[in-house]
């Protein structure tokens, strides 16, 4: 079965500066899909950026980066400049090719910027 | 601009009452999930919906839940009789099966409790 590992529950970064929120996952899949999602509090659930594991490149939107490392089952999240918006809880999630749509997601890390 | 909409909100309920709770997946998506967001559990697939049809339904307690799709825009979520252990916040999400972002989105959710 598989599974998503986020073990920072909780992270601080200072406004403008820059923070990695790390994810591990295991699977014995070679096609699959990583996401992370941003969930601030008014709860709503963001998709923040998206990597395909057929894809070595990795994935970028805006201040949004991802460092995946496949042989290492790790999909860290980069946020550069951080602002004030950027505090939430950020969930790290698996879609494996054959699951049809199930995503699995980690616990959750609670990431809060400092003016 | 498109969403998934759910409601209620927001529902508190006491012990042995029946909850529904209804969601609108964005026209034109032909999957829909259901999930469930506690503390304790985090983020729990319940069931998940294509083209109208369940697929998976095995993350759902079958004694006192169901979920139904009685048409392409509304998707039901119902607790007979509700527990305390029921309260958490449901999110519902949709997506297309046929594009290869599979790509979820999510709807704002319903905070139940349970008393």
């Amino acid at each position: 079965a598989q599974t998503v590992t986020q073990s920072q529950p909780e992270m601080s970064v200072q406004e403008a500066e820059t923070v990695t929120l790390s994810c591990t996952y295991d699977t014995s899949e070679n096609n699959y899909y990583l996401f992370w999602y941003k969930q601030p509090p008014s709860r709503q659930m963001i998709l923040v950026i998206r990597q395909e594991a057929y894809k070595q490149q990795n994935a970028t939107e805006n201040r949004f980066s991802v460092n995946f490392q496949k042989a290492a089952k790790s999909f860290s999240l980069k946020i550069s400049d951080s602002q004030l918006g950027d505090t939430a809880m950020y969930f790290c999630a698996f879609l494996g090719s054959s699951n049809t749509g199930k995503l699995i997601f980690g616990q959750g890390t609670t990431l809060q910027v400092k003016p | 601009d498109a969403r998934v909409t759910q409601t209620p909100r927001h529902k508190v309920t006491e012990m042995g009452q029946e909850v529904t709770m209804r969601c609108q997946p964005i026209l034109g998506h032909n999957t829909v999930f259901w999930y469930r967001q506690t503390m304790m559990q985090g983020l729990e697939l319940l069931a998940y919906f294509r083209n109208r049809a369940p697929l998976d339904d095995s993350g759902m307690p079958k004694d006192r839940f169901s979920a139904e799709m009685p048409d392409a825009t509304l998707a039901t979520l119902k607790i007979q009789p509700s527990e305390p252990r029921d309260s958490a916040v449901y999110f519902c999400a949709s997506g297309r099966s046929s594009t290869g972002s599979n790509e979820q989105f999510f709807g704002p959710g319903t905070r139940l409790t349970v008393l």
